[in-house]
């Protein structure tokens, strides 16, 4: 499989807990993008990559959420002491940098916590 | 800050009729306008992207146009047919090189 692929798919954990989404790119793409989305709404930004340099984070993320791309390949996203609120669709795209070309995602990490 | 606003949130058409989604957008120096099919329980997917080049794209029954001066694109369904129903986003590019996607029409076409 050549797309972006995300693990795990599904994630139940309880509140207070951490946990760490992985997500490999298409192999020459070097922008990474992480979303979320909650039922109904549009994938909200939460950061990006353009390889390994993390550009911007979002301002509405909490300190509890990380991300990385050490070595400009896969991500990694995680959520500290987790809160119910936190439950969503994680989405991971991906691009090539020149001409603002197409991102392509991930099927996505759906959390849950309870 | 950069900021895409999509209308209407809820769309429903009758099989065979045009349907049309309304974008705008707050960057003046966004320069890549996508839009995306998500459909229930599955991953957003490109349908047809516009750059701020040209005015106009067509890929058989879509269309996308782009006013540049008002800042605003629209998504246009020629011929609606029942599997066109989905979540449907625009997206644009602005000077950081982040993708912003708006909220999302609910389109539903009616056989």
């Amino acid at each position: 499989d050549t797309g972006v692929s995300q693990d795990p798919r599904h994630k139940i954990t309880k509140r207070g807990q951490n946990v760490t989404f992985r997500c490999d790119p298409i192999s020459e793409h070097n922008r990474l993008y992480w979303y979320r989305q909650t039922l109904g709404q549009g994938p909200e930004f939460l950061t990006y990559f353009q390889n390994e340099a993390q550009l911007e984070k979002s301002r509405l993320l909490s300190d509890r959420f990380s991300a990385e791309r050490p070595k400009g390949s896969f991500s990694t996203l995680e959520i500290q002491r987790t809160e119910q609120g936190d439950s969503a669709m994680y989405l991971c795209a991906s691009s090539l940098q020149a001409q603002n070309t197409e991102a392509f995602f991930g099927q996505g990490t759906r959390l849950t916590v309870v | 800050g950069e900021n895409v606003e999509q209308h209407p949130s809820t769309l429903s058409v009758q099989e065979g009729d045009s349907a049309v989604i309304k974008c705008t957008y707050s960057d003046s120096a966004s320069n890549y306008f996508p839009w995306y099919k998500q459909e229930l329980g599955k991953r957003p997917q490109l349908i047809i992207d516009i750059r701020s080049n040209v005015g106009e794209k067509k890929d058989q029954r879509i269309a996308v146009t782009l006013n540049k001066t008002a800042k605003h694109f629209s998504l246009h369904i020629t011929e609606t047919q029942p599997e066109d129903s989905a979540v449907y986003f625009c997206a644009a590019i602005g000077s950081s090189y982040k993708l912003i996607f708006g909220s999302g029409t609910r389109l539903l076409v009616r056989p």
